[in-house]
């Protein structure tokens, strides 16, 4: 079963714009949750975390935002850049340490 | 500070082979963990190490097999090779236990099985 899910495959948006990438996790254990971006041929980067007791976390232009009650997360990035393009994976946690379940990502596109 | 490296980047074996990926973990990192990225999936946890003491594992059988060493780097093993091994294998390492959760990947390991 699939603990963590990304609904949407692709996004596209306009430089300068929000980009807003959802994910989605049934597991209640699950006490941390992380954003990675992916570029093609390089590995996951680290990109901002939340833990659950938790409802928002800022860096830059990257906000995480966590809906414990709906099991749901979302990662806004305010504004988009062309650089932003790339694969984004939403992980989540269960202790420290710990596995990273991983959904199946979301490709977004930053348009000029 | 040095991040996690990976070696072979690129590897093409024929089905029934042995394969073997190495795994520098960054600096103070003690904890790695091998994931596999099949194309168009999220990476899926194949197991942890920690202590060279195997510390977690995914659903991977048997054949898949790893080590840790006194330097913290790793190594991956998969015996029996079958077609479906064909992926991108990632090696993450993390800071000791109860020093925070984020994982930091390397670039993987391209495994093409024919």
């Amino acid at each position: 079963d699939q603990q963590v899910k990304q609904n949407s495959p692709s996004l596209s948006v306009q430089e300068g714009r929000i980009s807003i990438l959802n994910c989605d996790y049934t597991n209640s254990m699950f006490d941390y949750f992380l954003w990675y971006k992916k570029y093609p041929a390089e590995g996951p980067t680290f990109l901002i975390s939340i833990s659950s007791i938790k409802d928002k976390n800022e860096d830059g232009r990257f906000t995480v935002f966590l809906n414990k009650s709906a099991k749901h997360l979302s990662l806004h990035i305010v504004p988009s850049q062309p650089g932003d393009s790339a694969v984004y994976f939403c992980a989540a946690s269960a202790g420290t340490a710990s596995k990273l379940t991983f959904g199946t990502g979301t490709r977004l596109q930053v348009t000029l | 500070e040095t991040g996690v490296t990976q070696s072979p980047t690129h590897l093409i074996k024929t089905r029934g082979q042995q394969v073997t990926l190495r795994c520098s973990s960054q600096s103070g990192h003690n904890t790695v963990s091998w994931y596999q990225q099949a194309l168009g999936q999220g990476p899926q946890f194949i197991f942890q190490y920690y202590r060279e003491e195997e510390n977690g594992r995914g659903n991977f059988p048997p054949r898949f097999s790893g080590l840790q060493f006194p330097n913290y780097s790793s190594e991956l093993n998969v015996n029996a090779l079958e077609l479906d091994d064909s992926a991108l294998y990632l090696c993450a390492s993390s800071r000791p236990q109860g020093m925070g959760y984020e994982q930091y990947f390397g670039p993987g390991t391209r495994l093409t099985v024919t």
